[in-house]
């Protein structure tokens, strides 16, 4: 069974550090784009952009270029999501989720749980 | 960038009737490269229709997509309460966006 599983919620102050994570299973890890889409509070989704964890090629979205970084530790089939310096809009649920490609279509079939995180003061 | 609005924002609607939610693009997207979600409360997107008319594993064929260019149409033929839920349309051109979402009320 595929599986996405998302690290907890976090609760940090503006200008602190933070790396979350989704662990991937029951699928090749390696041999699939992951993508990671923001959702603010009472709002819809946002596409920030996307890693292959074979090899760690990343594109990002312009609104989000500059403003996070995305990795991957294929020997334990994980990504991550990283922010230097948070900001109180960064105060958002997170998701990542598997992009998948048949017939010349590429879809997001398979989702985390999401990963909460508060931004305040 | 393409954008992609939905409409209504929100529908209110009865068990057993026929929703229609619509998704326009600000350019010509090939169909290959449309994609419906629908996202319940407190849980994460679930896949619905890919390729702008194919259902994903396990949907019910109440559930159906259509159109091209401009254009698409994610349509509810009957109405269950458990389809109460936000649904998003995207597309995957040149970048990727998502619709703003259409929420789909039961009355």
């Amino acid at each position: 069974e595929v599986q996405l599983v998302q690290s907890g919620a976090e609760v940090k102050k503006p200008g602190e550090s933070l790396k979350i994570s989704c662990k991937g299973s029951g699928y090749s890890f390696t041999n699939n784009w992951i993508a990671w889409v923001r959702q603010m509070p009472g709002k819809g989704l946002e596409w920030m952009g996307i890693i292959y964890p074979g090899d760690s090629d990343t594109r990002y979205s312009p609104s989000f270029q500059g403003q996070v970084t995305f990795s991957a530790d294929k020997s334990i089939n994980t990504a991550y999501l990283q922010w230097s310096g948070l900001k109180a809009s960064d105060t958002a649920i997170y998701f990542c989720a598997r992009r998948y490609s048949s017939g010349g279509s590429a879809y997001f079939d398979y989702w985390g749980q999401g990963t909460l995180v508060t931004v305040s003061s | 960038e393409i954008v992609l609005t939905q409409s209504p924002g929100t529908l209110s609607l009865s068990p057993g009737e026929r929703a229609t939610l619509s998704c326009r693009a600000s350019q010509s997207v090939s169909s290959k490269n449309i994609v419906w979600y629908q996202q319940k409360p407190g849980q994460a997107p679930r896949l619905l229709i890919y390729g702008a008319s194919s259902r994903a594993t396990g949907i019910p064929d109440r559930f159906s997509g259509s159109g091209s260019g401009t254009d698409f149409t994610l349509t509810i033929s009957r109405l269950e309460p458990e389809d109460l839920a936000v649904y998003y349309c995207q597309q995957y051109g040149t970048s990727l966006t998502f619709g703003g979402g259409t929420k789909v009320e039961i009355k």
